[in-house]
């Protein structure tokens, strides 16, 4: 059973700080995702990476494919109060047995004013 | 276009008793996917919709849970005889064709089992 780990679990920082998450397994996968989830909503596609090594950026968000494709990081650099929320990674392909999404059980991050 | 929509939002129910839960997935969406986050957790897949059949139904938890879905459009999920477990929120989500393609997911029902 592939499992996906997160760390850490939750995540309590003042704004401007920068943080970072960890998304780690002991299985090779062909691609990673990264979701948020808020309150009452379903989650959201943040970014999907596919090559070992592979470093993604999305405005202040910085997504990196571990070499081995074992593991993955989310880095947020001046977290502002809207970045609030439950971030998952996922992965998807025939590592998790084709049609199956799985996902980490994800890391809650709380950015206060 | 609307997104996923899924109905009902909230549901109570009573130990014993079966309910249904619907997703209607995006226009053209060929893929749809049912998964279940119980509260501080991350998303259980429970299975995958080709058009209206499912390949794979391995993430279904018991025989109590099914499935179905018809005009390769809206989906059902029904859990018979329902349990305290079952208490959660279960997550549609769908996708144009492949698990490769990026998935949308609807706002959830939120179960509770009495």
């Amino acid at each position: 059973t592939q499992l996906l780990e997160q760390s850490p679990q939750f995540l309590s920082i003042q704004e401007g700080e920068n943080l970072t998450v960890y998304c780690n397994s002991s299985s090779v996968f062909s691609s990673l995702q990264w979701y948020r989830q808020e309150p009452g909503e379903g989650p959201v596609l943040l970014v999907t990476v596919v090559t070992g090594g592979e470093v993604k950026k999305l405005k202040r968000l910085t997504f990196q494919f571990g070499d081995a494709r074992k593991d993955s990081s989310l880095h947020i650099t001046a977290a502002q109060p809207g970045d609030t929320g439950l971030y998952l990674c996922a992965a998807t392909g025939p590592e998790t047995g084709g049609f199956k999404t799985i996902f980490g059980a994800g890391t809650r991050l709380f950015v206060k004013a | 276009g609307a997104g996923v929509s899924q109905s009902p939002s909230n549901k109570v129910t009573e130990k014993g008793k079966d309910v249904e839960l619907r997703c209607d997935p995006i226009s053209g969406h060929t893929a749809l996917y049912w998964y279940r986050q119980s509260l501080g957790q991350g998303l259980e897949f429970l299975i995958y919709f080709q058009g209206n059949s499912a390949p794979d139904k391995s993430g279904l938890p018991s025989d109590r849970f099914s499935a179905e879905r018809t005009g390769g459009s809206v989906s059902t999920l029904t859990i018979q005889r329902t349990q305290q477990e079952d208490s959660a929120v279960y997550l549609c989500a769908s996708s144009l064709g492949t698990v490769k393609e990026t998935q949308y997911f609807g706002p959830g029902t939120r179960l509770l089992v009495l």
